[in-house]
């Protein structure tokens, strides 16, 4: 059964950093791209970040509302994904999902999601 | 970027009803959309991909279309579970962009 666990959510000052993971289990990690979605208090979901798998090179995309500030990174070896999270704002408080993308051809499209973890940006 | 513009922003019916969510985009996108179902709490769900393609396990009464830049989410025999708030998804390039949702409440 395909899972993705996301973890590292909490209480954060403005300007502070935390860092996000996503823990797969029951897929080959590897041959998927991953993606960072958030969704806002009270708002909808907007996309964050994506990290290609290994045989596309491994690049990175961000939302301009992110770029310079976050950094998505992968460990295959563990089958986990990071979202790094600097300078963060009452802006980023959201819960934040990770999102698998098994590269079939469609697009950038998410078959599986984890249930999220939530970070607060507050003083 | 490609805007992605939903509408309705939310809709009400009845168990039994058809509901039709549409999502417009800004651009060309071929059939690179998918549609997901996000309810409270719980971690979105794949509905439709590539327009109109149904996600493995998803109840045939999703359907999706699409006509030029125009897209469409038809629920048909509207159920209790299908309570929750819809999203498209533009696949086609970076930056990935969403529409802003349509809730669908049950009567």
């Amino acid at each position: 059964e395909v899972q993705l666990v996301e973890s590292g959510g909490g209480l954060v000052q403005p300007g502070r950093s935390l860092r996000l993971s996503c823990i797969t289990f029951g897929f080959t990690f590897g041959e998927c791209g991953m993606s960072w979605f958030r969704q806002a208090p009270g708002k909808g979901l907007e996309w964050v970040g994506f990290i290609r798998r290994k045989a596309e090179g491994g690049t990175t995309e961000y939302a301009a509302s992110v770029k310079g500030r976050f950094i998505i990174s992968r460990d295959d070896s563990k089958g986990v994904a990071y979202l790094q999270m600097n300078s963060l704002t009452t802006e980023d408080t959201a819960v934040y999902y990770c999102s698998r993308d098994p590269v079939r051809g469609d697009g950038y499209t998410f078959d599986n999601w984890g249930q999220g973890t939530l970070v607060t940006v507050s003083s | 970027d490609i805007q992605m513009t939903q509408s309705p922003s939310s809709v009400s019916a009845s168990v039994g009803d058809t509901v039709i969510i549409t999502c417009r985009a800004s651009q060309d996108i071929n059939n690179r959309l998918a549609w997901y179902q996000k309810k409270p709490g719980k971690a979105p769900k794949l509905l439709i991909y590539v327009a109109s393609s149904l996600e493995e396990g998803v109840p045939s009464r999703f359907s999706g279309s699409r006509s030029g830049t125009d897209f469409t989410l038809a629920i048909s025999s509207l159920q209790p579970e299908d309570s929750a708030t819809y999203y498209c998804q533009q696949s086609k390039r970076f930056p990935l962009t969403l529409g802003g949702g349509t809730k669908v409440e049950i009567k």
